[in-house]
């Protein structure tokens, strides 16, 4: 099957720093690609929603301004935690589907392995 | 809000057959099912997607009745390596519609 990227796996940082992780997918153009966010013990809860080329669509309770997303091919879109805290720290994973070219013939949802943030 | 209902937690031993139900009561008609394992640290990973009646891959069965309002994963012979959580999902295939997750199901596997 397609799959998706990140980098980096892992990263340990100050509070106050920004971080950026990467998404890519490595065998398929990804018209759409999506963050999500998990505590430990908890759930992925959906973060925003990235089209190539325009401004991601955030879902309600996450600040733009805190985690900037770009997407700047159909294989690459980055996650910025800005000014991060310790309360930001968890598992970042992205996921990505395909248009017509991509996928399996149910435009299959593909995920990353995650991205384990630490913020001291 | 998540679409699904599964139950919490199961245990199994190995070489048994584990069933997962899922109810979705407000499934769309363009959804589809779609089940997710999850091991700690890692991305989810695709196991099974269906519409309507029975599909059957190479790891697992996926059971829809006629009315599509519930579905159960059906893993054969399950061994220790099947611990993890899954996913039960319903959504559109359209590209720029993201899945929803609810809480899964963690299942353990015990020799």
């Amino acid at each position: 099957g397609a799959v998706v990227s990140q980098h980096p796996s892992r990263v340990i940082c100050k509070s106050g720093t920004s971080v950026k992780i990467e998404c890519r997918s490595l065998d398929f153009q990804a018209t759409t690609m999506f963050w999500y966010r998990q505590f430990p013990k908890q759930s992925l809860m959906l973060m925003a929603t990235s089209n190539e080329g325009s401004k991601a669509t955030y879902e309600q309770g996450v600040e733009k301004d805190k985690f900037l997303i770009n997407h700047a091919s159909l294989t690459l879109s980055t996650l910025t935690v800005t000014s991060a805290h310790p309360e930001d720290s968890s598992f970042y994973i992205c996921s990505a589907r395909g248009g017509l070219a991509g996928g399996n013939s149910y435009n299959e949802q593909f995920f990353g392995p995650g991205t384990r943030l630490t913020v001291l | 809000l998540a679409k699904t209902t599964q139950p919490i937690s199961m245990d199994s031993y190995e070489g048994q057959e584990v069933n997962i139900t899922c109810s979705h009561n407000n499934i769309a008609t363009n959804d589809y099912i779609t089940w997710y394992q999850q091991f700690p640290s890692q991305g989810p990973r695709f196991i099974i997607q269906g519409y309507k009646t029975k599909v059957t891959n190479e790891v697992a069965s996926l059971f829809i009745p006629a009315d599509r309002k519930s579905s159960t994963l059906s893993l054969p012979r399950v061994s220790l390596s099947d611990t993890a959580v899954y996913y039960c999902l319903v959504g559109d295939n359209q590209a720029g519609t993201a899945l929803i997750f609810g809480k899964g199901t963690t299942l353990s596997v015990s020799s």
